[in-house]
């Protein structure tokens, strides 16, 4: 049984729109979330991450949204980029982040389009 | 900017042949980790070390698969004998300190892809 889930297995954007990945998890303990970047032949690249104790995190293009209530957060990219082509990975953890094991989803491929 | 090195690449091998991964972390990570990605999904953890000391192997399977790092720096993979379903992108990691009360950034290296025939 998946503990996390990216259900969108690809999605597509327009060069200056709005991306949003979604992911949801199983597993109340998570407390701490993140997203990598992984282009192909290379590892999964850190983007962001987010602990339960907030809702939402920022990071230039790049936002995490959390909804503990719903077990639900999303990625927001914008303006998406022709370069932001790549597969992304939800990942959860229990302990603050601090216990090692991440919990991956399958990830999302997402491609944007000049 | 520090990143983990893996070697190889790219391994190609025939059923009942022994492998080896290897995996240096980003100098100082305390915590290593080997994750085994099978195309499609994402990644899951086989091998957790704390220095040189094994905290978490429990999804490794442990009648062909090892791992050590016994100097609590670099790591290796091994697997004897290769099965068909081993092939997979092999991924290492590294991250300061697991066991902490803060939050722990796992750093990934670029994989080795094997392919068994």
């Amino acid at each position: 049984d998946q503990q996390v889930k990216q259900n969108s297995p690809s999605l597509s954007v327009q060069e200056g729109r709005i991306s949003i990945l979604n992911c949801d998890y199983t597993n109340s303990m998570f407390d701490y979330f993140l997203w990598y970047k992984k282009y192909p032949a290379e590892g999964p690249t850190f983007l962001i991450s987010i602990s339960s104790i907030k809702d939402k995190n920022e990071d230039g293009r790049f936002t995490v949204f959390l909804n503990k209530s719903a077990k639900h957060l999303s990625l927001h990219i914008v303006p998406s980029q022709p370069g932001d082509s790549a597969v992304y990975f939800c990942a959860a953890s229990e302990g603050g982040g601090s216990q090692g094991n991440l919990i991956f989803g399958k990830g999302t491929k997402l491609s944007v389009k000049p | 900017e520090a990143e983990v090195a893996q070697s190889p690449r790219y391994k190609i091998t025939e059923k009942s042949q022994a492998v080896a991964f290897w995996c240096d972390p980003i100098s100082g990570h305390a915590t290593l980790y080997w994750y085994r990605q099978i195309l499609g999904q994402g990644p899951e953890l086989l091998v957790q070390f704390q220095d040189e000391s094994v905290v978490d192997d429990s999804q490794l399977p442990k009648d062909r698969f090892s791992a050590e790092r016994l100097k609590g720096v670099d790591s290796t993979l091994k697997i004897q004998p290769a099965e068909l379903g081993d092939s997979a992108m092999y991924l290492c990691a590294s991250s300061h300190q697991a066991g902490t009360t803060s939050t722990d950034t796992q750093y990934f290296g670029p994989g080795t892809r094997l392919t068994v025939l």
